[in-house]
């Protein structure tokens, strides 16, 4: 079957780093997205990786590898507006996305 | 980027009556959109696949006679919740993909989500 496993919940300071980390077992694989979510929300687009390596946009960085069926988003200097839900997931063969259940990013001052 | 409108942001209804919510795409065609559903603290569910011009394409366990969806035009997709009761109240989120900028891959864009509460 398909598969996206992602951290329930996780807890940060402000202005630190944090690492949310993803794996996936899917049949096929046509890239990684990961989205931000907020309370009562729809998701929002943060990055998207099909090749290994990371991929850097301002705060947020997203890496993938492969052959490991791994990802994580990685997020520096956290603000308060940074306290979401960060949802990880993947375009099968039929590139259809397959989700993870999504981490709650709690931050605190 | 690219918007999709979602019509009623929030809507409550009586058991047993119908809701119908709109998704729009407001600056590009979409062929295809997709419905999800998503209970409280719970990733998105896929519903739907809506197709322009055809039947939609329904996940398992989900009853086409209950959730009716049309598709109608480029730019317009529907999602009927017939007969709707207590347990049908959650988040639907609609979603159309365009192709991302710079790569070949189909990018999601999010409406706002409708808060469907049935008493």
């Amino acid at each position: 079957g398909q598969n996206i496993d992602q951290p329930t919940e996780m807890t940060a300071t402000e202005g630190a780093i944090v690492q949310i980390n993803c794996t996936y077992q899917t049949s096929g694989f046509n890239g990684l997205f990961w989205y931000q979510q907020h309370a009562g929300e729809a998701p929002t687009f943060l990055s998207y990786n099909v090749l290994d390596g990371l991929e850097e946009k301002g705060r947020f960085s997203s890496f993938l590898s492969r052959s490991k069926g791994y990802s994580y988003l990685l997020l520096k200097e956290l603000q308060m507006k940074d306290s979401a839900s960060y949802l990880c997931a993947v375009s099968d063969s039929n590139y259809q996305l397959i989700w993870g259940a999504g981490t709650k990013l709690i931050i605190k001052p | 980027g690219a918007v999709v409108s979602q019509h009623p942001s929030r809507v409550i209804c009586k058991s047993g009556t119908s809701v119908k919510i709109e998704c729009r795409s407001l600056d590009f065609q979409a062929t295809t959109m997709f419905w999800y559903r998503q209970f409280p603290k719970q990733s998105l569910m896929l519903m739907a696949t809506s197709n322009e011009g055809s039947k939609a394409t329904y996940e398992q366990g989900v009853e086409k006679d209950k959730f009716l969806i049309n598709h109608a035009s480029l730019t317009l997709s529907t999602l009927t919740v017939t007969s709707a009761h207590p347990e049908d109240s959650s988040f639907y989120i609609c979603s159309a993909p365009l192709r991302g900028t710079g790569g070949d891959y189909n990018e999601q864009f999010f409406g706002p989500g409708t808060r469907l509460t049935v008493l």
